[in-house]
């Protein structure tokens, strides 16, 4: 079956680093997405990954390894605005997303 | 960045009447978009995609003759609620694809239905 895994919740630090962690299982699979989502709102778009490797953008990282079916989404200098819950999704074959559960950040003073 | 707009953001109806809900890419044109829907707590459940000119393809499980999808032209898709319940009571969210680049999905602000 397909399948995506991440922590429900964790809590963090202002200030500090934190690393958000998503394993997948898929029929298929053509990259990985990971969104950012406010509560209330709908998902906003943070980065997408289809090489093995660390992508970095400001803040925010991704990182991939296609092999292990493993990804992780890296948060530095946290800010309480990132408080927010972070969905990864994995495209399978037919680039149909598939979501995980989503892991709510907790940043604390 | 591409933008999806929803309309309404929130609509608060009686039980058995129907709701429609517009989503439209405004600045490109999105030959397939989709819609879900997500309650508290939980992350977005694919309800179906909607493609210009042609019948959507539902999820298994969601009733196609309650949950009514028209995807009239490249800007422009419907989702209506017939006969609502309170169980109906979510938050609706649309995205579309640019059809270029990463297949990155641009979600519309989402419409919170309430069924009293």
């Amino acid at each position: 079956g397909q399948n995506i895994d991440q922590p429900t919740e964790m809590t963090a630090t202002e200030g500090a680093i934190v690393q958000i962690n998503c394993t997948y299982q898929t029929s298929g699979f053509n990259g990985l997405f990971w969104y950012q989502q406010h509560a209330g709102e709908a998902p906003t778009f943070l980065s997408y990954n289809v090489l093995d490797g660390l992508e970095e953008k400001g803040r925010f990282s991704s990182f991939l390894s296609r092999s292990k079916g493993y990804s992780y989404l890296l948060l530095k200098e946290l800010q309480m605005k990132d408080s927010a819950s972070y969905l990864c999704a994995a495209t399978d074959s037919n680039y149909q997303l598939i979501w995980g559960a989503g892991t709510k950040l907790i940043i604390k003073p | 960045g591409a933008v999806v707009s929803q309309h309404p953001s929130w609509v608060i109806c009686k039980s058995g009447t129907s709701v429609k809900i517009e989503c439209r890419s405004l600045d490109f044109q999105a030959t397939t978009m989709f819609w879900y829907r997500q309650f508290p707590k939980q992350s977005l459940m694919l309800m179906a995609t909607s493609n210009e000119g042609s019948k959507a393809t539902y999820e298994q499980g969601v009733e196609k003759d309650k949950f009514l999808i028209n995807h009239a032209s490249l800007t422009l898709s419907t989702l209506t609620v017939t006969s609502a319940h309170p169980e109906d009571s979510s938050f609706y969210i649309c995205s579309a694809f640019t059809g270029t680049g990463i297949y990155e999905q641009y979600f519309g602000p989402g419409t919170r239905l309430t069924v009293t």
